[in-house]
């Protein structure tokens, strides 16, 4: 079966802090695809990035970088230098070898991110 | 920049009721879902399709949800009676074989059943 975990329910910062949002995944599948979503209060979700299982380089984009290990089924991801703006609910997800056939998304159960001024 | 469609946004409705809610996924993508959202169980897949054919439909009350493309351009997913349960936000999310990056997601359609 697979599984997405995020353990922190909630986090609060204060503006200009670093913060890192953990997830843990489960699967059998030797190829998945890991991706992470925000949601704002507005409520869309919003697509941030996707890595496939072959692919642990880390990757930054702005103040966004994520951490993929597979030795710990973990791929975490950090805002640098935290702005109110980033206030949301980030949803981490996990699709199996099927996700280039149209396989399905698994999401945790996501971390609200208050980031106070 | 291409997106999912909702409607409606907002639905209220009594119990008992039949609730339609549509979905005009992206132009090209042959991939649609529809999640339901809700703080008691968070997103939660309903039903599948590619090239309008389901593919999983495990996760919908069947007695009463039920998910159709009538063509590329239209998701439908019907709820029939509406129960205070069922009360959430559900989303329509589309993609495309093998694509660079995640599914797109709509704006949700908040259903409040009383």
């Amino acid at each position: 079966a697979q599984k997405v975990t995020q353990a922190q329910t909630e986090i609060s910062v204060v503006e200009k802090e670093d913060v890192t949002l953990d997830c843990v995944y489960e699967t059998r599948d030797t190829t998945y695809y890991l991706f992470w979503y925000k949601q704002p209060p507005s409520g869309e979700l919003v697509f941030l990035i996707r890595r496939n299982s072959f692919d642990e380089q880390n990757e930054i984009s702005g103040r966004y970088s994520w951490n993929f290990q597979k030795s710990t089924s973990s791929f975490n991801f950090t805002i640098t230098a935290s702005q109110v703006v980033d206030s949301a609910v980030y949803f981490c997800a996990l699709s199996g070898e099927a996700y280039n056939q149209g396989g399905k998304l698994i999401f945790g159960q996501g971390t609200e991110l208050s980031v106070k001024p | 920049d291409a997106r999912v469609t909702q409607t409606p946004r907002h639905k209220v409705t009594e119990m008992g009721q039949e609730v339609t809610m549509r979905c005009q996924p992206i132009l090209g993508h042959n991939t649609v879902f529809w999640y339901r959202q809700t703080m008691m169980q968070g997103l939660e897949l309903l039903a599948y399709f590619r090239n309008r054919a389901p593919l999983d439909d495990s996760g919908m009350p069947k007695d009463r949800f039920s998910a159709e493309m009538p063509d590329a351009t239209l998701a439908t997913l019907k709820i029939q009676p509406s129960e205070p349960r069922d009360s959430a936000v559900y989303f329509c999310a589309s993609g495309r074989d093998r694509q660079g990056h995640g599914y797109t997601f709509g704006s949700g359609t908040r259903l409040t059943v009383v």
